[in-house]
């Protein structure tokens, strides 16, 4: 079974803060990895892709990935209350014919003002 | 860059009646779609994927199905809708960007 872990958190930080979060997968030939952001009710929202390991930034968006432990992380520096959502890590682990793109769970972020 | 059109938004159901979500996406074209399902309070399952009209695959067993009649449309339905099927179905696809998009949701109560 090809799985996608993350904290369960709430993680909650205060309002300027970094707020880290973190992912480890199962599938040590993924290629591709996401985080997505999902407020209450709404669909996922990509935020950051990245494909290979070290960090990519995008503005207040760091994510950072390490194949050889098969871990993913996404740091957003500077929180703001309206960071506070569910983030979910994806990974692309693909079959022979098609992108199978699996989903952790899901973080819960809360930054408090 | 692509749109995903999803409708309804919401929809409250009888347990035992039928059902049909239906996906439109627009500026790609051969994507790979996909219809995936979270329960309240928890990550997104897998249900079904395609890879062009008529062919789709199964992820997990269950009272759905999925039909993909034309390369920009996606079906899902069932014949006899159970408790369990209440949550929240999201279209996604996989088109010329590499990256996975999603449509706007259907919440589905089954009362």
């Amino acid at each position: 079974q090809k799985e996608v872990e993350q904290n369960s958190g709430p993680l909650s930080v205060p309002e300027g803060a970094i707020a880290s979060l973190n992912c480890t997968y199962s599938d040590r030939g993924s290629q591709s990895f996401f985080w997505y952001r999902q407020y209450s009710g709404k669909s996922p929202e990509l935020i950051m892709s990245i494909y290979s390991n070290g960090d990519k930034e995008d503005g207040r968006f760091t994510a950072q990935l390490n194949k050889a432990s098969q871990y993913v992380s996404l740091l957003i520096r500077d929180s703001q209350p309206s960071d506070s959502a569910t983030y979910l890590c994806a990974v692309n682990m693909r079959e022979t014919s098609y992108d199978k793109v699996i989903f952790g769970p899901g973080t819960s972020l809360s930054v408090i003002p | 860059s692509q749109t995903i059109h999803q409708w309804p938004a919401t929809l409250v159901q009888p347990v035992g009646s039928p059902l049909s979500l239906e996906c439109t996406v627009e500026g790609t074209s051969n994507p790979n779609l996909y219809w995936y399902r979270q329960a309240a309070g928890r990550g997104l399952q897998l249900l079904f994927y395609s890879v062009g009209i008529g062919q789709i695959s199964s992820e997990v067993p269950q009272n759905l199905s999925a039909s993909r009649p034309q390369d920009r449309q996606f079906i899902l339905s069932s014949k006899k809708l159970l408790l369990s099927d209440s949550g929240f179905y999201l279209c996604a696809s996989w088109g010329g960007s590499e990256k996975l998009f999603f449509g706007s949701g259907t919440q589905l109560s089954v009362l």
